[in-house]
């Protein structure tokens, strides 16, 4: 059984570029949530997505959008890129019908930004 | 503004003693807490959870307990083990199923 998948694992890009990632999710997960983790810091939330359409949102500006895909997969862009942009980007899965919502990592895709 | 904090940046524990992981939160909104454990280049995976009805929960060699009057939770590693050694965060949401707020995390080093 496939844990949650991300690609590319790492990316380079330069300021004022757009970038978009990419997260399936586990099998017979619903619902998919994107965080951002700069160094030394916490996983910080982006948003999550559901049925296709975003949720829930956390303080992000609108340079960040996202998308859900009929098969639950996901895609994180973003644009006009920033210095302030580099950061570890993880994707997590869940089940929102499970009861509670235990999320499950991938293991993230590490954007530099020069 | 941290809402979620893990004041020790890092630890250091002896194979086989007890393991504390500290954590304090500030909203009064949250309900539900939950600790996750991070290998470098992983991604993190979830430990243990208490909602706030209860004041322990426990799982093998992991005991969470929380305070909420004094908006303070704590992991407890016994024994601790070489294989033990990561980043933990602790994090917390309003319900079961809101947003995830993460702390910054600990990190363990577990020394044979």
């Amino acid at each position: 059984d496939a844990g949650v998948t991300q690609s590319p694992t790492h990316l380079i890009k330069t300021r004022g570029q757009q970038v978009t990632l990419r997260c399936s999710p586990k099998s017979g997960h619903d619902t998919v949530s994107w965080y951002q983790q700069a160094l030394g810091q916490g996983p910080q939330f982006i948003f999550q997505y559901y049925e296709e359409e975003e949720r829930q949102r956390g303080n992000f500006p609108d340079r960040f959008s996202g998308h859900q895909f009929p098969n639950y997969s996901s895609e994180l862009n973003v644009n006009a890129l920033l210095l302030g942009d580099s950061a570890l980007y993880l994707c997590a899965s869940s089940m929102l019908a499970g009861g509670t919502d235990t999320q499950y990592f991938g293991p993230g895709t590490r954007l530099t930004v020069l | 503004d941290q809402q979620v904090k893990q004041n020790s940046p890092s630890l250091s524990v002896q194979e086989g003693r007890i393991s504390i992981l500290n954590c304090d939160y500030t909203n009064s909104m949250f309900d539900y807490f939950l600790w996750y454990k991070k290998y470098p280049a992983e991604g993190p995976t979830f430990l243990i959870s208490i909602s706030s009805i209860k004041d322990k929960n426990e799982d093998g060699r992991f005991t969470v307990f929380l305070n909420k009057s004094a908006k303070h939770l704590s992991l407890h590693i016994v024994p601790s083990q070489p294989g033990d050694s990561a980043v933990y965060f602790c994090a917390a949401r309003k319900t079961s199923y809101d947003k995830v707020i993460f702390g910054p995390g600990t990190s363990l080093s577990v020394i044979p």
